[in-house]
């Protein structure tokens, strides 16, 4: 079945690195791709989402990139804030959404 | 805009005995979603509907778990007997439109149960 893999946290990074969080799939079909975030005490929320191959979804300074040929959907940001800390999850959405295991972001001061 | 509503954030019970969730979505989305997620991994829909009807249960554990949406705005989520390894984030989310397509979907707080 479709299945969705991230890198395990926590990530603990300075202010203003460069984040990767990498993500890729699996899918029999041709999914839309998404990342979620949490942050500390509140519900999930939309990121961004990319609908098809070669699609960059960005919000916020974050950027992924639908990448069909190494089925991957890696977030990036070049200049994380603490504001980021949180968990970021990334899913995929065939006939119904299914999430990584979600990875949890430190940033420090 | 109000958000999903959830209640209550928490609930603290013994195993065996029976629970239930409530969900307020956002008005005027049709598509309610309930989500399992237990500590350390992602949200795994449990039901899906569209109004008052059901779309999708595959992953609902019938035997102890039932959900509803009467009048398809609240909906409630119930485990009756619950067991140890029910114990994670129940999430409601909603979205607006039809099934076909993608929708936004909105997310509750959670309300977060202990089995003991």
């Amino acid at each position: 079945g479709d299945s969705v893999t991230q890198m395990e946290g926590p990530v603990t990074l300075s202010e203003e690195a460069f984040l990767t969080i990498n993500c890729t799939y699996t899918a029999t079909g041709y999914p839309s791709l998404f990342w979620y975030v949490q942050y500390p005490g509140e519900g999930l929320q939309l990121l961004l989402k990319a609908t098809k191959a070669d699609d960059k979804g960005s919000n916020k300074g974050f950027e992924a990139t639908y990448r069909k040929e190494t089925t991957s959907f890696h977030l990036e940001k070049g200049s994380v804030q603490v504001s980021d800390s949180a968990v970021y999850f990334c899913a995929l959405r065939d006939d119904k959404i299914i999430f990584g295991k979600g990875t949890r972001l430190h940033i420090l001061p | 805009e109000a958000g999903v509503a959830q209640s209550p954030r928490y609930k603290i019970i013994e195993k065996r005995q029976s629970v239930a969730f409530w969900c307020n979505p956002i008005s005027g989305h049709a598509t309610l979603y309930w989500y399992q997620q237990i500590l350390g991994q992602g949200p795994k829909l449990l039901i899906q509907f569209q109004n008052n009807g059901v779309v999708d249960d595959s992953q609902l554990p019938k035997d102890r778990f039932s959900a509803e949406r009467l009048k398809g705005v609240d909906s409630t989520l119930k485990i009756q007997p619950a067991k140890l390894e029910d114990s994670a984030v129940y999430l409601c989310a909603s979205s607006g439109g039809t099934s076909g397509g993608y929708n936004e979907q909105f997310f509750g707080p959670g309300t977060r149960l202990t089995v003991l």
